[in-house]
């Protein structure tokens, strides 16, 4: 079977950097993406990693470590938009589908 | 259009009614899926199309869902008997293919609620 693992909640304060941690368990993985979602919204892409390493994408930076089964998403300058639900999902064997964890809520606060 | 579409955006039913909800994919999306979202829970998988190969329904919960997607655009998700438990978001999401099924657009889902 597969299993992602978040933290299902984390505060932090605006102007400060947050690490969101997603550990896996799967056969045949390819690769790990991120997914933001605001209360109401749909989810919208935000980075994917299929090497280990970190990709920086201007505020966002996602990091995976395969050997681990492993990988963050850190969020630098927090602002109050930041606030929602960061899921991980991770995708098999160059495949099709993707498998998304929990999620998890972060709250920037003032 | 310029995004994935779905209607209704709500639906109210009573149990045991059908429900059948529609997806409109991004144009020139080959791949479609189909998820369903509690609230405050995560996304799960329920069916997946590419192109015009046979559908992938090892996430659909029951013989009650079912889904088609006509013409390799539009596609429909089918709940027969409808039950309470059924109650949810149902999000609809395409990419390219499925070389980039990492990166899917998603739709603003519809809200059913099943009485």
């Amino acid at each position: 079977g597969q299993s992602l693992e978040q933290p299902s909640e984390v505060t932090a304060v605006e102007g400060a950097i947050v690490q969101i941690n997603c550990t896996y368990q799967t056969s045949g993985f390819y690769g790990l993406s991120w997914y933001q979602q605001h209360d109401g919204g749909a989810p919208t892409f935000l980075s994917y990693n299929a090497l280990d390493g970190l990709e920086e994408t201007g505020r966002f930076s996602s990091f995976l470590s395969r050997s681990d089964s492993y990988g963050y998403l850190l969020l630098q300058e927090l602002q109050m938009k930041d606030s929602a639900s960061y899921f991980c999902a991770v995708r098999r064997n160059a495949g099709n589908m993707l498998t998304f964890g929990g999620g998890t809520r972060l709250m920037v606060k003032p | 259009g310029a995004g994935v579409s779905q209607s209704p955006s709500n639906k109210v039913t009573e149990k045991g009614k059908d429900v059948e909800l529609r997806c409109d994919p991004i144009s020139g999306h080959t791949a479609l899926y189909w998820y369903r979202q509690s609230l405050g829970q995560g996304l799960e998988f329920l069916i997946y199309f590419q192109g015009n190969s046979a559908p992938d329904k090892s996430g659909l919960p029951s013989d009650r869902f079912s889904a088609e997607r006509t013409g390799g655009s539009v596609s429909t998700l089918t709940i027969q008997r409808t039950q309470q438990e059924d109650s949810a978001v149902y999000l609809c999401a395409s990419s390219w293919d499925q070389g980039t099924a990492y990166e899917q657009y998603f739709g603003p889902g519809t809200r059913l609620t099943v009485t």
